[in-house]
């Protein structure tokens, strides 16, 4: 059972590219979360989604994009990446409506480097 | 969602019961306290929830007053492999909430041999 899986990895940019962070589960999770974690800090939301077809902004969604084309997977976007976008990203899901216990299931997260 | 209070760090004896505190005083009637971990830069893990009675799992205990103001984990006997950051968070339950969860600072414990 992977349950969260993110990809990359680890990913170095130059300032201006452009890349795309994906998540996907395997829980038939029907929400689905992006957030960022500086170092020392704690984890800030970027954007979320409650469904296939859906998204919503989180704390933090300037310079970035969400898709959610499928319910399995969450994709999350830079189109110009930023210094200030150095960080680590971890997806999440959790289960929907009465179901939502508040249980979220973390993926191992995606270490950006952008210079 | 209310805010919640935490020490920035706490150190615990391996083996000792390692009481982590939060204060929620401005927590509302319908908003649960949950508590997750980090270790080391993964991502953070689920330990457990409550309401108002206390409850408990194989991981810990969460013990939350009556006033329901402030709460406490319990780990009862703490390793090595504890060490990590401790997060609380209070969140409102139910069909209509949107699921996420709004991270603090949260408690860095330190778990010595």
């Amino acid at each position: 059972n992977a349950g969260v899986t993110q990809t990359p990895k680890f990913r170095v940019l130059k300032t201006g590219q452009s890349m795309t962070l994906l998540c996907a589960q395997d829980m038939n999770h029907e929400y689905m979360y992006w957030y960022r974690q500086d170092p020392g800090m704690g984890l800030r939301l970027i954007h979320y989604s409650v469904g296939e077809g859906t998204t919503a902004k989180g704390e933090v969604p300037d310079g970035y994009n969400v898709s959610r084309l499928k319910k399995q997977n969450f994709l999350l976007g830079l189109e110009s990446a930023a210094p200030s976008q150095t960080s680590v990203y971890f997806c999440a899901s959790s289960s929907g409506g009465l179901q939502n216990t508040g249980e979220l299931f973390f993926g191992e997260g995606s270490r950006l480097t952008v210079l | 969602d209310a805010k919640t209070t935490q020490p920035p760090s706490m150190d615990c004896a391996e083996g000792r019961a390692a009481n982590l505190p939060c204060n929620h005083s401005t927590i509302s009637g319908n908003e649960y306290v949950y508590w997750y971990r980090q270790i080391h830069s993964q991502g953070p893990q689920y330990i457990i929830h409550g309401l108002k009675n206390n409850e408990t799992n194989e991981m810990a205990s969460l013990i939350i007053t009556e006033d329901r103001k402030s709460s406490t984990l319990i780990l009862p006997h703490a390793t090595l492999r504890d060490t990590a950051v401790y997060y609380c968070i209070v969140r409102s339950y139910g069909s209509s909430n949107t699921g996420k969860l709004i991270f603090g600072q949260g408690t860095t414990l330190q778990v010595k041999p």
